[in-house]
């Protein structure tokens, strides 16, 4: 079965915080793809980042990093000195063939 | 090409009407994605198309949903006798194979 787990279904923190969001799949594929998309108000699906199964090198662009851990099949995404503007539902998603999302995490930053 | 174009933004509909989205991918794009989302959910698959081929249809596809992609550019997704239960957002998406997958902004979809 290929499934997306974000366990997280709010977060609110206050500005500055550094704040992590949970994302945990299951595939049996060998070959497969991780996505962070954001959703801010208006609805649109905001790409973050795209990382293969072969690469787990942690990435950092700007405040956001990722934390890709194949053994614990998690991909965990950590927004450092939180703002305002970070308030949006973040989506895990997988790909095998086609996107799998998981249900979510919303986001609240308060001033 | 500045990304993918979806129209119209919103749709109220009466119970029973039939409604058609159209959705337009980046041109050189040869995947292209159906799907819905409701309040509070992830955005669930529906249907993709690899040029003008459809490759696959989820269980959620009731016989009121058909998509087509005639010449393997645009799509249009119709849905039948609507029902207060098709009320979503309607995204689509296009790729080239798994790569560049993006999104347009979707239909709104109000079932009254």
């Amino acid at each position: 079965a290929q499934k997306v787990t974000q366990a997280q279904t709010e977060i609110s923190v206050v500005e500055k915080e550094d704040v992590t969001l949970d994302c945990v799949y299951e595939t049996r594929d060998t070959t497969y793809y991780l996505f962070w998309y954001k959703q801010p108000p208006s609805g649109e699906l905001v790409f973050l980042i795209r990382r293969n199964s072969f690469d787990e090198q942690n990435e950092i662009s700007g405040r956001y990093s990722w934390n890709f851990q194949k053994s614990t099949s998690s991909f965990n995404f950590t927004i450092t000195a939180s703002q305002v503007v970070d308030s949006a539902v973040y989506f895990c998603a997988l790909l095998p063939d086609k996107l799998i999302f998981g249900t979510g995490t919303r986001l609240q930053v308060f001033p | 090409d500045t990304g993918v174009s979806q129209n119209p933004r919103h749709k109220i509909t009466k119970r029973g009407q039939n409604v058609t989205f159209r959705c337009d991918p980046i041109s050189e794009h040869n995947r292209l994605y159906w799907y819905r989302q409701t309040l509070g959910q992830g955005p669930e698959f529906l249907t993709y198309f690899q040029n003008e081929a459809q490759l696959e249809k989820s269980r959620l596809l009731s016989d009121r949903f058909s998509a087509e992609r005639p010449k393997g550019s645009f799509s249009t997704l119709e849905i039948q006798r609507t029902e207060q239960g098709d009320s979503a957002m309607y995204l689509c998406a296009s790729s080239l194979g798994t790569n560049g997958y993006t999104f347009g902004s979707g239909t709104r979809l109000t079932v009254v």
